[in-house]
C-alpha cells in the first residue's frame, strides 16, 4: 500500500485566496483525521470522520475552514479566505480500528505558506 | 481541560546509551496511550501503545511504562542509535476516535 497520500506537498498562496488540501486515506481504513502542526501550538486535531461522516469538528478554528469526505477514498480541507496565520503543516491520517485511541497512519503533510 | 505534556522539550544522549522520554497527562479517563516518532519532514509514525490496564509494554528496543497513580507515561529506548533522532510525541485517547497529542520532545543522538 502506498500509505496516506496528500497533495500538494507544498502550497504558497496569497492572503485572501482559497486553498484546498487533498487526502487519500489507506484503502480499507474507515477513520480519517485532519491535523495542523505549528511550532507554537504543536499538533492540533481539526476534524475527524468515521465512515465518511464528520464526527467531531470542534478543532476547526473558524468558519473559513471546511472539510469534506465525499467517499471512502478522498477528503478535502478547504480554507477560504486564507490568512497568514493559517501557515502551518497540515497532516491527514487514517486508521482502521474501532472506538478508542487508534494507531493512526499519517501522510507526509502539506506545508502551507500564506503570504 | 485535557492536556498531555512533556517534562523535557529536548534530550541529548550518546549513541549506545539508553534514552528515557517522559510525559505527563491530565485525562485520567483515557484507556489508551500511544507514542509517536516524527522525523524531519515527515508525518508522525506509530511506535508503541499501552492500554490503561497495563503498566509496562515492550517492543523492539522500546519499552513504555504507565504510572496511573501519578499520571505519567515514559518511553525507554535501549541502545539509542543515530536513526532514533526525532521528535517524540505521547498521545492519549480522548473519547470516541479522538487522540490528544503532547507537545513533543526532541531527541538528539550524539555519535
Amino acid at each position: 500500500d502506498a500509505g496516506v497520500i496528500q497533495s500538494p506537498r507544498h502550497e504558497v498562496t496569497e492572503m485572501g485566496q482559497e486553498v484546498t488540501l487533498r487526502c487519500k486515506p489507506i484503502s480499507g481504513h474507515n477513520s480519517l483525521f485532519w491535523y495542523r502542526q505549528t511550532m507554537m501550538r504543536g499538533l492540533e486535531l481539526l476534524i475527524y470522520f468515521n465512515n465518511n461522516v464528520p464526527i467531531d469538528d470542534s478543532g476547526m478554528p473558524e468558519d473559513r475552514f471546511s472539510a469534506k469526505m465525499p467517499n471512502a477514498s478522498f477528503s478535502t480541507l478547504k480554507i477560504q479566505p486564507s490568512e497568514p496565520r493559517d501557515s502551518a503543516v497540515y497532516f491527514c491520517a487514517s486508521s482502521s480500528r474501532g472506538q478508542g485511541a487508534n494507531e493512526q497512519f499519517f501522510g507526509p503533510g502539506t506545508r502551507l505558506t500564506v503570504l | 481541560g485535557e492536556s498531555v505534556g512533556l517534562h523535557l522539550p529536548t534530550l541529548s544522549v550518546q549513541e549506545g546509551d539508553n534514552s528515557i522520554i517522559n510525559c505527563a497527562y491530565s485525562n485520567s479517563a483515557s484507556d489508551y496511550f500511544i507514542w509517536y516518532k516524527q522525523e524531519s519532514g515527515k508525518g508522525p509514525q506509530f511506535i508503541i501503545d499501552i492500554r490503561s490496564n497495563m503498566d509496562k509494554r515492550q517492543g523492539q528496543r522500546v519499552t513504555v511504562l504507565l504510572n496511573k497513580t501519578v499520571k505519567h507515561l515514559s518511553l525507554q529506548i535501549a541502545a539509542t542509535q543515530p536513526g532514533d533522532s526525532a521528535v517524540y510525541f505521547c498521545a492519549q485517547g480522548a473519547g470516541g476516535f479522538k487522540t490528544i497529542f503532547g507537545a513533543g520532545t526532541r531527541l538528539f543522538v550524539k555519535a
